[in-house]
């Protein structure tokens, strides 16, 4: 099964800051990897697939990148309705497997 | 309006059974594979099964392979999961999800909102 890694577990920063958050994946999965957003009490939301393509409707502020091995979340510009856990995913064999999580809160 | 509606999570005893189902609709359902995502309280999100959009191939976790079954009605528009030999471990919210339809790779365009299954005497 494909490991998935991310860090930071969880994060505080500020509106306005730019926010980081990596994933590993154990084994090289080419682009095949998506993020989620969820929010207290909600279901996962979309944002990135295939690595770095930005779903339908997603604000342009979060953007993704990597491939192989390593992959990354950006938030550009941190807005309050962006305080979530987020969740990275391999899309490339079965077992699917998910990241641990990273919270962003919001100073 | 695509739409995922879980139903039939509740209360059931270590060892008992439940049988979930997802109504979908705002899609064409036949042409698109389907996911059970699972997340315990306070934990993170766990993939358990996919289907194909005609239910030739079915894909298992290995903490479910043999317990839980996945299916689907294309005429009812829904997605099953049966859910044996049920252990406190199994507690969680349990979401449907859609494939975003990318050939090769498979990945959720759309969840339901859950629907909670406790294990529990």
């Amino acid at each position: 099964d494909i490991q998935m890694t991310q860090s930071p577990s969880s994060v505080s920063a500020s509106v306005g800051d730019r926010v980081t958050i990596t994933c590993r994946a154990s084994q090289a999965i080419s682009s095949w990897l998506a993020w989620y957003q969820q929010k207290p009490g909600k279901a996962p939301k979309l944002l990135i697939y295939v690595a770095s393509n930005l779903q339908s409707g997603v604000p342009s502020r979060f953007s993704g990148s990597g491939s192989g091995t390593e992959f990354t979340l950006t938030i550009s510009s941190l807005q309050p309705e962006d305080s979530a856990t987020y969740y990275c995913q391999q899309a490339n064999s079965f077992p699917l497997t998910f990241g641990g999580g990273t919270k962003v809160e919001i100073k | 309006e695509v739409q995922l509606l879980e139903s039939g999570g509740g209360l059931v005893q270590p060892g008992g059974s439940l049988r979930l189902s997802c109504a979908a609709s705002g899609f064409i359902f036949s042409t698109q594979d389907l996911s059970w995502v699972r997340q315990a309280p306070g934990k993170g999100l766990e993939w358990l099964s996919a289907i194909s959009a005609s239910s030739g191939r079915t894909y298992y976790a290995d903490s479910v392979k043999g317990r839980f079954t996945i299916s689907r009605d294309n005429s009812k528009n829904t997605l099953y999961l049966q859910m044996n030999s049920l252990r406190a471990g199994d507690t969680a919210i349990y979401y449907c999800a859609k494939d975003r339809g990318m050939s090769r790779i498979t990945l959720f365009d759309y969840w339901g909102q859950g629907t909670l299954v406790t294990v529990s005497s």
